[in-house]
């Protein structure tokens, strides 16, 4: 159980357009889910958490603006990156957590890449 | 200072041999420690999480917290070549959670 999925698994833009990242708990109710942004040979870094139903709380340092998260169901979590540009190129990785649980459970990840 | 801080390696053992890894942190009023495993392009996978000071055991795995010193280890027994990877610690006060940069090891055959 616990599984979380990601789509696209990689996806290349041009700079300036707009790129939407789903991310899905197929198997639980995710009350709460995380989305996060890993640089090669880095750390994940949180870049904005989600509640069903309500705004996403952005970590500081992170334009609410140009990474827009809508978290319409227990399910699903979307990430738009919007009027991307090379330096939003990155790995994305989104989890999810059941009533604010301690434990996270992440999806595959999303390969971000702008030309 | 980094709230949580991991050396990233790289770390490389023969096959067989005992892999150890640490982290220390900060923040005292971190109270979930965490294990995870990440294979390169992808998500990381929870491998341990631990609540108190001591040690827990899972097959091969051990996870030990030392709460006064702010400092856990992670020990892989009898290590294999498919447990080549990241391994990232993780750590919570409520919700969020604050990771290290990350160990790479590499088990060679």
């Amino acid at each position: 159980g616990a599984v979380v999925s990601q789509h696209p698994s990689w996806v290349i833009c041009k700079s300036g357009t707009s790129v939407k990242i789903e991310c899905r708990s197929l198997d639980f109710q995710a009350t709460t889910m995380f989305w996060y942004r890993q640089f090669p040979k880095q750390s994940l870094m949180l870049m904005a958490t989600s509640n069903e139903g309500s705004k996403a709380t952005y970590e500081q340092g992170v334009e609410k603006d140009k990474f827009l998260i809508n978290h319409a169901s227990l399910t699903l979590s979307t990430l738009t990156v919007t009027s991307a540009h090379p330096e939003d190129s990155s790995f994305y990785i989104c989890s999810a957590s059941h009533d604010r649980d301690y434990e996270q459970y992440f999806g595959p990840g999303t390969r971000l890449t702008v030309t | 200072q980094k709230e949580v801080e991991q050396d990233p390696g790289p770390l490389s053992v023969p096959e067989g041999a005992i892999v150890s890894l640490n982290c220390t942190y900060s923040n005292s009023a971190f109270q979930y420690f965490m294990w995870y495993r990440q294979y390169s392009r992808k998500g990381p996978e929870l491998l341990m999480y631990t609540y108190s000071s001591g040690n827990k055991e899972d097959g091969r795995f051990t996870a030990q917290v030392d709460k006064s010193s702010k400092y856990i280890s992670l020990f892989i027994r009898d290590s294999q070549p498919s447990d080549s990877a990241t391994y990232l610690c993780a750590m919570t006060a409520d919700y969020k959670l604050s990771f290290g940069a990350g160990t790479t090891v590499t088990v060679r055959a």
